[in-house]
């Protein structure tokens, strides 16, 4: 069974820039959560999508967006990119019962 | 955030040594939590699992302990190994089914 797939892994961006990041959930599961992970910040959470809709958001401003298209991959993007915006953006999925599988991460940085 | 991630809470272990790793939990409503294990340049990876309703459960090597009581949580790795050197995050699920990471702890494992 394949794991959850984020792409691109690196990504270099300037700022004022807006990047979109993809994730793959594992097949079957519906429930696609992002989280930012930054040395100084540790996981914090963006927001959770389920069945297409978004279900919670984290306190991240609103060029933090997401959506989830109907095979239950998801993408967020980030608009006017700023430098702490560069951090680790991780993806995980869940059938919506138990257990989080994350995906390896986008490493975004922006110069 | 939730967590506070500036300086990692470490600990380092001889090989063969048992490790525990605490981690304490903020809202008494959480049913649900998860020990992750990420090692450099990965993303978190699942390593065991406690509902609310059981105080101890054991996998291969691991084992969770969960004081409601206190709000305390626990993994306890036996025989540490090399292998076994990365930063463990718990992990809770509250009443509004979101997911909240503590900060970390870095275990080194030491030959």
């Amino acid at each position: 069974k394949a794991g959850v797939t984020q792409t691109p892994r690196y990504l270099i961006k300037t700022r004022g820039q807006q990047v979109t990041l993809s994730c793959s959930p594992i097949s079957g599961h519906r429930s696609v959560s992002w989280y930012q992970q930054t040395p100084g910040q540790g996981l914090q959470f963006l927001f959770e999508y389920f069945s297409e809709t978004q279900r919670n958001k984290g306190n991240f401003p609103g060029r933090f967006s997401g959506r989830q298209f109907s095979n239950s991959r998801s993408e967020m993007n980030v608009s006017t990119l700023e430098l702490g915006d560069s951090a680790l953006y991780l993806c995980a999925s869940s059938s919506g019962q138990d257990g989080y599988t994350f995906g390896s991460g986008t490493r975004l940085t922006v110069v | 955030g939730e967590s506070v991630g500036l300086h990692l809470p470490t600990l380092s272990v001889q090989e063969g040594d048992n490790s525990i790793i605490n981690c304490a939990y903020s809202n008494s409503a959480s049913d649900y939590f998860i020990w992750y294990k990420q090692e450099s340049g990965k993303g978190p990876q699942f390593i065991i699992d406690i509902r609310s309703n059981m105080d101890k459960r054991q996998g291969q090597r691991v084992t969770v302990l969960l004081n409601k009581t206190v709000k305390h949580l626990s993994l306890q790795i036996a025989a540490t190994q090399p292998g076994d050197s990365a930063v463990y995050f718990c992990a809770e699920r509250d009443g509004n089914n979101d997911m909240r990471f503590g900060a970390g702890t870095r275990l080194t494992v030491k030959p």
